[in-house]
């Protein structure tokens, strides 16, 4: 049973395109991220919401809107995408009081 | 500005020996440190957490070490093995949001 699934794995696709990526996690965690993980292997966090609510926007372009309908789901929907988007996209989950993420296997998105 | 600096260098050891990663902060004061291992194409898998009034923490073959004095962490693998191939990468949290902050991760070759 996967913890953390992400889908879709590869998603390839034009500029200026729109385009979701969907997160859902069975480990009953209260707390859901967005990481990307440039070209350069770095992982920046992006959005962290507690129980449905936002907590941590890192200065994303407004582009990049998530969405969490409940608390085992996370999506990430961007606007009018761009070359600089390419990247590996985590979603992770962890208990609020702290202790080790759940990663999932990663979104490839790539723009052309 | 706040850093995290791992070697960026790869590491490379003889299978049986013991590898050392070093993590360096600055302009932190985290609450915990965790540290993560990231095989090529999938996400990163938590492997241990140490807290800031701990010094050290064991988990089977891999120990860390935490000195806030010195701001540096340091993971140890005894008796390394080829499949300890892998980038690890450290992160801290300051506790008081759900923000967890990757360095760039060091690269550890394994050879028999």
């Amino acid at each position: 049973d996967t913890a953390v699934s992400q889908t879709p794995k590869y998603l390839v696709t034009q500029m200026g395109n729109d385009k979701s990526i969907k997160c859902e996690q069975n480990l009953g965690h209260d707390t859901m991220y967005w990481y990307k993980q440039d070209s350069k292997k770095f992982l920046k966090i992006m959005f962290s919401y507690n129980n449905k609510e936002l907590i941590i926007n890192e200065t994303v372009p407004n582009r990049f809107s998530p969405k969490s309908p409940d608390k085992a789901h996370l999506n990430l929907h961007i606007n009018s995408l761009e070359l600089g988007d390419s990247a590996v996209y985590f979603c992770a989950s962890s208990q609020a009081d702290g202790g080790g993420y759940t990663f999932g296997s990663g979104t490839r998105l790539t723009v052309v | 500005s706040q850093k995290i600096e791992q070697n960026s260098e790869a590491l490379n050891i003889q299978e049986g020996k013991t590898a050392t990663l070093t993590c360096n902060y600055t302009n932190y004061s985290p609450a915990y440190l965790q540290w993560y291992r990231q095989d090529p194409g999938r996400g990163p898998v938590f492997l241990l957490l140490i807290r800031e009034n701990e010094k050290e923490k064991r988990k089977e073959r891999l120990k860390v070490t935490f000195d806030t004095t010195l701001k540096q962490s340091l993971f140890h693998i005894t008796a390394s093995q080829p499949a300890d191939s892998a980038t690890y990468l450290c992160a801290l949290d300051s506790g008081t949001a759900s923000k967890l902050t990757f360095g760039t991760g060091t690269r550890l070759q394994v050879t028999l």
